[in-house]
């Protein structure tokens, strides 16, 4: 069975700094994808950033890294120069080649402090 | 385009009352799902297709049905709402491309319904 655990109930970190939120998977299928989706106090689903488990390099899309570490079964998402509207609820996710269907960690609340 | 389109934005119904939340896609992907969440958790997979007239449950499927008679439309049907239903339904349609030497997946989410049943 596939699996998400996200071990930060909760992490602060100061404005124009580094953040890592963590996230390890299990999974036996070769063939998978990584999310990590952004839910703010409005409540929608925002999508990140995803990396594919055949990609060789890191997902980068702006100010969001994927640090893939498939031995490790890792997919911890770093977020550089953290900005106010950056806290937020965090939620990492995986897909297989079942299709259709993400599983979910339980998030990591982020707030940022000024 | 609008991507994934849920209905009702808001609900409260009577316990016991049945009604359909719905959801719609215009971008021709293959796959739909619906999940809840409650307070202080993740997502968890209610229902989900990989095309139309195939469904299967996902890790919560009791008191909700569905169907996939096209491609566009995955409604979600409760029988008879229960307070335990009190929860955010939030509908996703998905894709997977298979490359020569990777599949890409992608995931696109509705704005979410919140249901209150008293």
């Amino acid at each position: 069975a596939q699996k998400i655990t996200q071990t930060q109930p909760g992490m602060f970190v100061q404005e124009k700094e580094a953040v890592t939120l963590d996230c390890t998977y299990d999974t036996s299928d070769p063939s998978y994808g990584l999310f990590w989706y952004k839910q703010p106090s409005s409540g929608e689903m925002i999508f990140l950033i995803y990396q594919g488990s055949y990609d060789q390099q890191n997902a980068t899309e702006g100010r969001y890294s994927l640090n893939f570490q498939k031995a490790r079964k890792s997919a911890n998402l770093v977020i550089s120069a953290s900005q106010l509207g950056d806290s937020a609820m965090y939620f990492c996710a995986m897909t297989s080649s079942q299709g259709g269907k993400l599983i979910f960690g339980q998030g990591t609340e982020l707030s940022v402090k000024p | 385009n609008a991507g994934v389109t849920q209905t009702p934005k808001f609900q409260v119904l009577k316990t016991g009352q049945s009604m359909t939340l719905q959801c719609a896609q215009d971008m021709n992907h293959e796959y739909m799902s619906w999940y809840r969440q409650d307070p202080g958790m993740g997502l968890r997979l209610i229902h989900y297709s990989v095309g139309a007239g195939i469904t299967d449950q996902g890790e919560v499927p009791n008191g909700y049905n569905v169907s996939r008679s096209t491609t566009e439309d995955f409604p979600l049907r409760l029988l008879s709402a229960a307070p335990s239903q009190t929860s955010v339904y939030f509908c996703a349609s998905s894709y997977s491309r298979r490359g020569l030497t990777t599949t890409n997946y992608g995931y696109t989410f509705g704005s979410g319904t919140r249901l209150t049943v008293v």
